[in-house]
């Protein structure tokens, strides 16, 4: 079974330039979430999808980044403009959904915003 | 929302040695208790977990006990060996009925020394 997929690895931008990362759940996984981790912090929830809705995303902040998940599968978080604070891994997960609650991560993407 | 709170940050021990991380939750409907293990430029991996009817479950190697009277839950791991050097994190997971939220304590570093 194919885990899930995150593009790109490593990405490096200045900062108020906009930046997009890429998510392929695992077939079938109806939630899909987005983590932000900051070097030596847990992973901190920024939003979750149930198949093409938003569950949760109160703590996206909303000025700057924007997600999205089209026909319920793949999805793209977006930040635009970048920040030297938003320098950090980007978590996607997938699970099944409903009471099967086992998440699956990806390799993350790392952003260093100079 | 919940709060999970994670023990030792940093932890240190000897080839063969136990290795005990402890964490608390807030919200009394957290009833999964997964725990993660992230090696370095990996993504978080689900090594074991727990669900609020039972109080401990082992694995080999580890093992995760639950006490939901007083919010603790914690991960034992006997005989450690080098391989299991990595951060940990535990996390607590709430289903709505809608979805699942998982929030994560804010990880253990544990290094195994021969």
């Amino acid at each position: 079974e194919a885990g899930v997929a995150q593009s790109p690895r490593y990405k490096i931008i200045e900062k108020r330039q906009s930046v997009a990362f890429w998510c392929n759940p695992i077939s079938g996984h109806a939630t899909l979430y987005w983590y932000q981790q900051i070097l030596g912090q847990g992973p901190k929830l920024l939003i979750q999808f149930q198949n093409n809705g938003v569950v949760d995303d109160s703590q996206l902040p909303k000025d700057r980044f924007s997600a999205e998940r089209l026909k319920g599968v793949d999805s793209t978080l977006k930040i635009q403009p970048a920040k030297l604070e938003d320098s950090a891994v980007y978590l996607c997960a997938s699970s099944l959904g409903g009471l099967n609650t086992e998440a699956f991560f990806g390799q993350g993407t790392r952003l260093t915003v100079v | 929302g919940e709060n999970v709170e994670q023990h030792p940050s940093t932890l240190s021990v000897q080839e063969g040695d136990s290795a005990v991380i402890k964490c608390t939750y807030s919200d009394s409907a957290s009833n999964y208790f997964p725990w993660y293990k992230q090696e370095l430029g990996k993504g978080p991996q689900l090594i074991i977990d727990i669900r609020s009817n039972v109080g401990e479950k082992k694995d080999q190697r580890i093992a995760v006990t639950l006490n939901k009277t007083a919010k603790h839950f914690s991960l034992h791991i006997t005989e450690t060996q080098p391989e299991d050097s990595a951060v940990y994190f535990c996390a607590a997971v709430d289903y709505t009925g809608t979805a699942s939220k998982l929030t994560f304590g804010t990880g253990t570093r544990l290094q195994v020394t021969l």
